[in-house]
């Protein structure tokens, strides 16, 4: 079965600095991957995804992660932090390709952004 | 275009009772799916559906049922609620034939609190 593994539940940056964040899945197959963003009181929303080919994937607000099969990595990343990405992020993969499957999202990692 | 809505946005029970939630998905959308969040367990799927049927279903009590209505809205009930069942709940819908390979988009989220 499919799981999702994000090692940080906190992480604090100062403004302007470099984030990671890391995820990591168990799956035998290339999955669809996926990273939202739920800011407080809020729902989710996606902030990229990886279907397949480039593995460096472009999102929204300056985001973007790198598929690395070889490590069963799907870390997200951004140059800059601004404090008004101090949100929680989760990491989700979907089903085996071809199924009919949910997303199974990681435990999530809460951002701080100090000023 | 409106966004996934759902209904109502907080609400409190006592042990015992039952409670129904609604959801409206984004036009077009076939595919709802829900979600239940909480600090310990993190978001856990409860259920999909598509066009009326219920086509995944995660690993919860019986006193967790939904359904989905001809024009893409759903409900879920919960009925017997015990303390445990405090938790956001999200709605989310999608263009795609299977949930899990596509864009979820989320509602705010109904926050339900067993006293």
């Amino acid at each position: 079965a499919q799981s999702v593994t994000q090692p940080d539940i906190h992480i604090t940056v100062s403004e302007g600095a470099s984030l990671e964040l890391r995820c990591n899945y168990s799956y035998g197959a290339t999955p669809y991957l996926f990273w939202y963003v739920q800011s407080p009181g809020q729902g989710l929303q996606l902030l990229l995804k990886y279907f397949s080919g480039d593995t460096l994937v472009q999102g929204i607000k300056g985001f973007e992660a790198e598929f690395k099969r070889s490590q069963s990595s799907f870390n997200l990343r951004k140059p800059s932090v601004h404090w008004s990405d101090a949100a929680e992020y989760f990491c989700a993969v979907g089903p085996a390709r071809g199924s009919q499957g949910n997303l199974i999202f990681g435990k999530g990692t809460k951002l701080s952004v100090k000023p | 275009k409106a966004g996934v809505t759902q209904t109502p946005r907080y609400l409190i029970k006592t042990r015992g009772q039952q409670v129904t939630l609604s959801c409206s998905p984004i036009s077009g959308h076939r595919s709802v799916s829900w979600y239940q969040q909480t600090p310990g367990q993190g978001l856990q799927f409860l259920f999909e559906y598509f066009s009326e049927t219920q086509r995944n279903k995660g690993n919860f009590p019986g006193r967790f049922s939904g359904r989905q209505f001809s024009n893409s809205r759903s409900e879920m009930n919960v009925s017997t609620l015990e303390l445990g069942d405090s938790a956001l709940y999200l709605c989310a819908s999608s263009h795609s034939r299977a949930a899990g390979t596509g864009e979820l988009f989320f509602g705010e989220g109904s926050r339900l609190t067993v006293l």
